[in-house]
C-alpha cells in the first residue's frame, strides 16, 4: 500500500520556469513533510520540511505548500537553474520517537533545460 | 553537520554470498535506517534500529539482517545474496526527538 503518491514520475523545465511536484498521503497521523534533492551518485539530501501547522514554507527559490483537507502538499522551484536538475522524493512521517520512519514518494526527475 | 558514511560506493557479489554492508554516523543518533532505493520504487525501509542492540522490521526485510553492536555503526547483512537484491542501499541516522534523517551517499550493490 503506497501511503505517499508523488506525480509527475518526471519533468521538464525551462531555465526560468517554475517547476513544480505534487505528492498526496493517506495518513492523517503524518506530522511531517520533508523533501529530499538527489543527484545522481548521491545520496539524498535534505530540502526543505514543513509540519502540518502551515499552510506555506518558503526557503529561497524553494517553497512548500500544505493543504491538510485535500492532504497533498507540493514543492515550488522558482527560476529553476539546470543546477537543479536531480531526482526529487517527498515522504512523511508521524512522531519524532524512535521507532518513526520516512515514507516516501516515488520520485521525480527533473530536468531543467537551458 | 551530520557526516553518514558507508564502507563502499559500488560493490558486485556473486549470487549465495554472503554479503556485509556498513554505515557509520559520526552525530551520536540513536537511529539508524536502512533503505534501498529502485527505480520507480522510490526509498523503501529495510530496517531500523533506535538503540544499541536494537532492532526493528521495516516495509521489506525477508532476505536481510542487521546488526548494531556499537551507537555509531549500522550493518545490513545479505546471508544470501540473490539477483533481486541487486539494489542500491541507503544508509540514515536521525536523532531522537527529531524529525530530521540524514542520508549517506549509497551503495550501489550488483549481484550476478
Amino acid at each position: 500500500q503506497q501511503q505517499v503518491k508523488q506525480s509527475p514520475q518526471s519533468l521538464i523545465v525551462q531555465k526560468g520556469g517554475i517547476s513544480i511536484i505534487n505528492c498526496a498521503y493517506e495518513n492523517t497521523a503524518f506530522d511531517y513533510f520533508p523533501w529530499y534533492q538527489q543527484f545522481p551518485g548521491k545520496g539524498p539530501a535534505l530540502l526543505i520540511a514543513i509540519r502540518p501547522d502551515v499552510s506555506e514554507k518558503k526557503e529561497g527559490r524553494f517553497t512548500i505548500s500544505f493543504n491538510k483537507s485535500a492532504k497533498q502538499f507540493s514543492l515550488h522551484i522558482m527560476d529553476s537553474q539546470p543546477g537543479d536538475s536531480a531526482t526529487y522524493f517527498c515522504a512523511a512521517s508521524k512522531g519524532t520517537g524512535g521507532g518513526n520512519k520516512l515514507t516516501f514518494g516515488t520520485g521525480t526527475q527533473l530536468k531543467v533545460e537551458l | 553537520d551530520v557526516k553518514v558514511t558507508q564502507s563502499s560506493r559500488y560493490l558486485v557479489k556473486r549470487t549465495g554470498e554472503k554479503v556485509f554492508l556498513e554505515c557509520v554516523q559520526d552525530m551520536d543518533h540513536e537511529n539508524m535506517f536502512w533503505y534501498r532505493q529502485d527505480p520507480g520504487l522510490g526509498l523503501r525501509l529495510i530496517y531500523f534500529s533506535y538503540d544499541v542492540k536494537m532492532k526493528e522490521k521495516g516495509d521489506i526485510p525477508e532476505g536481510y539482517s542487521v546488526s548494531r553492536e556499537k551507537k555509531e555503526r549500522f550493518s545490513l547483512i545479505l546471508e544470501s545474496a540473490s539477483t533481486n537484491q541487486t539494489s542500491m542501499y541507503l544508509c540514515a541516522s536521525k536523532a531522537s526527538g527529531r524529525y530530521e534523517q540524514y542520508f549517506g551517499p549509497g551503495t550501489r550493490l550488483t549481484v550476478t
